[in-house]
């Protein structure tokens, strides 16, 4: 399998405050997305990167695919944004998703 | 529907009792994937269809654990004599996407609590 780190594993900050979250994994990749995980659980899709820049309001992603690394840049944190960051990613021979252990990320008001 | 649709939200089972989840994937969407996710973990894959064969039933973490999508559409995760270590989340995903490894985006469910007591 692929194995996918992430950091840091928690990270507090205060409300508008930006931040920049980071993603390795150990194989080339076809695919790789950003989750947001709510408080409820639900798996919130934020970006289809597996390579490139993607903006989307407050928050952008780069995958720099041939280093094996994607960041995801959040800016200007609002208390919604608090949840669990996954990158989760599929390699070319696999049809699945590896996830990472995820980012825990609460933003104070 | 628009998105991916997951019942039961929540499920308390007593330990040994047979449960069935369910997932309603997005209309179309060819593959269909079972992820299990323990507190505090990142999903882990469990099993996967294209249209109604299982083409990877590597995750499955036992003999107990039986998923099927007859038609192509909807799917059941069963697991027979559950077992305190089964209590997770179990979260479904569906993608538009057919080839092995394509990449394209997947839509995940808001899952299925599973509490063994």
């Amino acid at each position: 399998g692929i194995q996918v780190e992430q950091s840091p594993p928690d990270l507090i900050l205060q409300e508008g405050a930006n931040s920049t979250l980071r993603c390795n994994f150990s194989d080339s990749v076809n695919n790789l997305q950003w989750f947001h995980q709510n408080p409820w659980g639900q798996l919130i899709n934020l970006f289809y990167i597996p390579s490139g820049t993607k903006q989307n309001g407050r928050l952008s992603a780069t995958t720099v695919a041939t280093e094996r690394y994607s960041l995801l840049y959040i800016s200007s944190s609002q208390t919604t944004d608090s949840g669990v960051y996954f990158c989760a990613v599929v390699g070319y021979n696999f049809n699945k998703f590896y996830f990472g252990s995820g980012t825990k990320l609460n933003v104070k008001p | 529907g628009a998105g991916v649709s997951q019942s039961p939200r929540y499920k308390v089972a007593k330990r040994g009792q047979d449960v069935a989840l369910r997932c309603d994937p997005i209309s179309g969407h060819v593959s269909l994937f079972w992820y299990q996710q323990a507190l505090g973990q990142g999903p882990e894959f469990l099993t996967y269809f294209q249209n109604e064969a299982q083409l990877d039933k590597s995750g499955l973490p036992s003999d107990r654990f039986f998923a099927e999508r007859p038609e192509g559409s909807v799917s059941t995760l069963k697991i027979q004599r559950t077992q305190q270590e089964d209590s997770a989340v179990y979260l479904c995903a569906s993608s538009l996407g057919r080839r092995r490894g394509q990449g394209d985006g997947y839509t995940f469910g808001s899952g299925t609590r599973l509490t063994v007591v």
